[in-house]
Protein backbone atom coordinates (compact mmCIF):
# COMPACT_ATOMS: atom_id res chain seq x y z
CA UNK A 1 0.00 0.00 0.00
CA UNK A 2 1.32 3.84 -1.06
CA UNK A 3 1.92 5.28 2.39
CA UNK A 4 -2.30 5.20 2.86
CA UNK A 5 -3.69 4.33 6.13
CA UNK A 6 -7.76 4.21 6.94
CA UNK A 7 -9.09 4.06 10.35
CA UNK A 8 -11.02 2.09 11.37
CA UNK A 9 -10.87 -0.76 10.30
CA UNK A 10 -13.82 -2.32 11.24
CA UNK A 11 -16.57 -0.95 12.86
CA UNK A 12 -20.37 -1.81 14.17
CA UNK A 13 -22.97 0.94 14.83
CA UNK A 14 -26.78 1.73 15.38
CA UNK A 15 -28.99 3.41 12.95
CA UNK A 16 -29.21 6.80 13.36
CA UNK A 17 -25.54 7.01 14.83
CA UNK A 18 -23.15 9.74 13.40
CA UNK A 19 -19.77 7.83 11.66
CA UNK A 20 -16.53 9.20 10.67
CA UNK A 21 -13.82 7.34 8.42
CA UNK A 22 -10.37 8.36 8.23
CA UNK A 23 -8.43 8.18 5.09
CA UNK A 24 -4.76 9.47 6.12
CA UNK A 25 -1.68 9.12 3.07
CA UNK A 26 2.18 9.79 3.65
CA UNK A 27 2.64 10.52 -0.36
CA UNK A 28 1.20 13.61 -0.24
CA UNK A 29 -0.61 13.26 -3.44
CA UNK A 30 -3.56 16.35 -4.55
CA UNK A 31 -6.12 13.72 -5.06
CA UNK A 32 -8.00 12.08 -2.99
CA UNK A 33 -11.01 9.46 -3.43
CA UNK A 34 -13.84 7.72 -1.09
CA UNK A 35 -15.57 4.36 -2.74
CA UNK A 36 -17.76 1.86 -1.21
CA UNK A 37 -17.82 -1.69 -2.42
CA UNK A 38 -21.03 -3.81 -2.52
CA UNK A 39 -21.28 -6.97 -3.98
CA UNK A 40 -22.57 -6.58 -7.38
CA UNK A 41 -21.51 -3.07 -8.02
CA UNK A 42 -17.98 -2.87 -7.88
CA UNK A 43 -15.90 0.43 -6.70
CA UNK A 44 -18.39 3.33 -6.64
CA UNK A 45 -17.22 6.60 -6.09
CA UNK A 46 -18.72 8.62 -2.89
CA UNK A 47 -17.30 12.30 -3.19
CA UNK A 48 -13.55 12.98 -3.95
CA UNK A 49 -10.96 15.73 -3.47
CA UNK A 50 -8.94 17.89 -5.87
CA UNK A 51 -6.56 19.54 -3.09
CA UNK A 52 -7.14 21.05 0.90
CA UNK A 53 -11.05 22.27 1.34
CA UNK A 54 -11.91 21.72 -2.49
CA UNK A 55 -14.07 18.40 -2.48
CA UNK A 56 -17.21 17.57 -4.70
CA UNK A 57 -19.58 15.17 -5.10
CA UNK A 58 -19.33 11.34 -6.70
CA UNK A 59 -21.64 8.75 -7.97
CA UNK A 60 -23.45 7.83 -4.62
CA UNK A 61 -22.90 11.10 -2.37
CA UNK A 62 -26.12 10.62 -0.75
CA UNK A 63 -26.11 10.44 3.11
CA UNK A 64 -22.17 11.11 2.93
CA UNK A 65 -20.07 14.57 3.82
CA UNK A 66 -16.10 14.66 3.38
CA UNK A 67 -13.64 17.23 4.70
CA UNK A 68 -10.39 18.29 3.87
CA UNK A 69 -8.45 20.42 5.94
CA UNK A 70 -4.99 18.90 5.20
CA UNK A 71 -3.33 17.78 2.51
CA UNK A 72 -2.94 14.39 4.31
CA UNK A 73 -6.31 13.39 5.38
CA UNK A 74 -9.60 13.37 3.90
CA UNK A 75 -12.56 12.03 6.14
CA UNK A 76 -15.99 11.15 5.41
CA UNK A 77 -18.91 11.19 7.71
CA UNK A 78 -22.24 9.43 7.26
CA UNK A 79 -24.10 11.91 9.43
CA UNK A 80 -26.94 9.50 10.34
CA UNK A 81 -26.05 6.07 9.64
CA UNK A 82 -28.55 4.01 7.69
CA UNK A 83 -28.56 0.18 7.05
CA UNK A 84 -28.12 0.59 3.32
CA UNK A 85 -24.37 2.04 4.20
CA UNK A 86 -23.53 -1.15 5.84
CA UNK A 87 -20.30 -1.31 3.36
CA UNK A 88 -16.70 -1.54 3.11
CA UNK A 89 -15.36 1.81 2.10
CA UNK A 90 -12.03 2.56 0.39
CA UNK A 91 -9.63 5.71 0.21
CA UNK A 92 -8.08 6.10 -2.86
CA UNK A 93 -4.66 8.73 -4.26
CA UNK A 94 -3.98 10.00 -7.11
CA UNK A 95 -0.83 12.09 -7.59
CA UNK A 96 -2.56 14.69 -10.47
CA UNK A 97 -5.68 13.29 -11.10
CA UNK A 98 -6.96 12.22 -14.75
CA UNK A 99 -5.20 9.78 -16.41
CA UNK A 100 -3.15 8.61 -13.74
CA UNK A 101 -2.78 5.84 -11.02
CA UNK A 102 -5.03 5.57 -8.12
CA UNK A 103 -3.89 3.52 -5.03
CA UNK A 104 -5.79 2.47 -2.54
CA UNK A 105 -6.05 2.03 1.10
CA UNK A 106 -6.79 -1.41 3.14
CA UNK A 107 -10.39 -0.60 3.66
CA UNK A 108 -12.67 0.41 6.67
CA UNK A 109 -15.65 -2.37 6.98
CA UNK A 110 -18.63 -0.95 8.31
CA UNK A 111 -21.55 -2.96 9.52
CA UNK A 112 -25.21 -0.47 10.63
CA UNK A 113 -27.12 -2.43 12.64
CA UNK B 1 -22.94 9.69 -16.92
CA UNK B 2 -20.15 6.86 -17.46
CA UNK B 3 -21.57 3.45 -17.40
CA UNK B 4 -19.47 0.10 -17.08
CA UNK B 5 -20.19 -3.44 -17.94
CA UNK B 6 -17.76 -5.78 -17.52
CA UNK B 7 -17.86 -9.57 -18.14
CA UNK B 8 -18.00 -12.68 -17.38
CA UNK B 9 -18.85 -12.07 -13.27
CA UNK B 10 -16.70 -15.31 -12.61
CA UNK B 11 -14.20 -17.42 -14.39
CA UNK B 12 -12.83 -20.98 -13.80
CA UNK B 13 -9.80 -22.39 -15.69
CA UNK B 14 -6.94 -24.75 -15.04
CA UNK B 15 -3.28 -23.96 -14.29
CA UNK B 16 -1.64 -22.49 -17.39
CA UNK B 17 -4.61 -21.76 -19.83
CA UNK B 18 -5.65 -17.96 -20.00
CA UNK B 19 -8.33 -16.03 -19.42
CA UNK B 20 -9.94 -13.04 -20.77
CA UNK B 21 -12.20 -10.53 -18.88
CA UNK B 22 -13.96 -8.09 -21.28
CA UNK B 23 -15.63 -4.72 -20.74
CA UNK B 24 -17.45 -2.06 -22.21
CA UNK B 25 -18.23 1.25 -21.71
CA UNK B 26 -20.84 4.28 -22.85
CA UNK B 27 -18.62 7.65 -22.73
CA UNK B 28 -16.78 7.78 -25.88
CA UNK B 29 -14.84 10.72 -24.08
CA UNK B 30 -13.05 7.88 -21.82
CA UNK B 31 -9.55 7.60 -22.45
CA UNK B 32 -7.78 5.88 -19.53
CA UNK B 33 -8.80 2.89 -18.72
CA UNK B 34 -6.74 1.05 -15.70
CA UNK B 35 -7.28 -2.80 -14.36
CA UNK B 36 -7.27 -3.72 -10.83
CA UNK B 37 -6.51 -7.28 -8.69
CA UNK B 38 -8.15 -7.37 -5.51
CA UNK B 39 -7.04 -10.29 -3.29
CA UNK B 40 -9.06 -11.12 -0.52
CA UNK B 41 -9.30 -8.45 2.66
CA UNK B 42 -7.35 -5.91 0.60
CA UNK B 43 -7.64 -2.72 -1.29
CA UNK B 44 -7.76 -3.00 -5.23
CA UNK B 45 -4.24 -2.85 -6.63
CA UNK B 46 -3.34 -1.42 -10.25
CA UNK B 47 -2.21 -4.33 -12.38
CA UNK B 48 -2.30 -2.45 -16.05
CA UNK B 49 -3.86 0.65 -17.61
CA UNK B 50 -4.87 1.52 -21.05
CA UNK B 51 -4.82 5.00 -22.92
CA UNK B 52 -7.11 6.40 -25.64
CA UNK B 53 -3.64 6.44 -27.87
CA UNK B 54 -2.83 2.95 -27.46
CA UNK B 55 -4.49 0.04 -28.57
CA UNK B 56 -3.01 -2.79 -27.36
CA UNK B 57 -0.26 -2.68 -24.07
CA UNK B 58 1.74 -6.11 -22.48
CA UNK B 59 3.38 -6.32 -19.51
CA UNK B 60 4.87 -10.52 -19.08
CA UNK B 61 1.87 -12.30 -18.78
CA UNK B 62 -1.11 -9.76 -18.48
CA UNK B 63 -2.08 -7.68 -22.03
CA UNK B 64 -4.72 -5.36 -22.39
CA UNK B 65 -6.17 -4.74 -26.41
CA UNK B 66 -8.74 -1.44 -25.99
CA UNK B 67 -11.44 -0.72 -29.15
CA UNK B 68 -12.03 2.83 -28.86
CA UNK B 69 -14.86 3.13 -31.94
CA UNK B 70 -16.67 -0.38 -30.07
CA UNK B 71 -15.60 1.12 -26.61
CA UNK B 72 -14.93 -2.14 -25.21
CA UNK B 73 -11.38 -3.28 -23.86
CA UNK B 74 -10.10 -6.35 -22.61
CA UNK B 75 -7.42 -8.00 -19.92
CA UNK B 76 -6.15 -11.19 -21.29
CA UNK B 77 -3.64 -13.55 -18.42
CA UNK B 78 -1.82 -16.01 -20.27
CA UNK B 79 -0.18 -18.93 -18.41
CA UNK B 80 -2.42 -18.49 -15.50
CA UNK B 81 -1.21 -19.71 -12.14
CA UNK B 82 -3.06 -20.62 -9.00
CA UNK B 83 -1.44 -16.69 -7.41
CA UNK B 84 -3.58 -15.45 -10.28
CA UNK B 85 -7.07 -16.19 -8.34
CA UNK B 86 -8.71 -13.09 -7.47
CA UNK B 87 -11.44 -10.31 -7.96
CA UNK B 88 -10.25 -8.34 -11.18
CA UNK B 89 -11.78 -4.81 -12.19
CA UNK B 90 -11.89 -2.91 -15.18
CA UNK B 91 -12.88 1.18 -14.51
CA UNK B 92 -13.03 4.07 -17.03
CA UNK B 93 -12.17 7.62 -16.48
CA UNK B 94 -14.78 10.31 -17.33
CA UNK B 95 -12.72 11.57 -19.81
CA UNK B 96 -11.62 15.72 -20.03
CA UNK B 97 -11.16 17.61 -16.85
CA UNK B 98 -12.37 14.54 -14.34
CA UNK B 99 -10.29 15.25 -11.89
CA UNK B 100 -9.83 11.19 -12.44
CA UNK B 101 -12.93 9.90 -11.55
CA UNK B 102 -13.30 6.39 -12.12
CA UNK B 103 -16.60 4.26 -13.18
CA UNK B 104 -15.52 0.80 -12.23
CA UNK B 105 -17.34 -2.51 -13.30
CA UNK B 106 -18.81 -5.25 -11.38
CA UNK B 107 -16.11 -7.17 -10.99
CA UNK B 108 -14.73 -11.14 -12.15
CA UNK B 109 -14.10 -13.51 -9.75
CA UNK B 110 -11.07 -16.12 -11.24
CA UNK B 111 -10.22 -18.98 -9.96
CA UNK B 112 -7.30 -20.77 -11.23
CA UNK B 113 -7.23 -24.68 -10.40
CA UNK B 114 -3.70 -26.36 -9.79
Amino acid sequence: DAGITQSPRHKVTETGTPVTLRCHQTENHRYMYWYRQDPGHGLRLIHYSYGVKDTDKGEVSDGYSVSRSKTEDFLLTLESATSSQTSVYFCAISESGGGETQYFGPGTRLLVL
Amino acid sequence: GENVEQHPSTLSVQEGDSAVIKCTYSDSASNYFPWYKQELGKGPQLIIDIRSNVGEKKDQRIAVTLNKTAKHFSLHITETQPEDSAVYFCAADAGGTSYGKLTFGQGTILTVHP
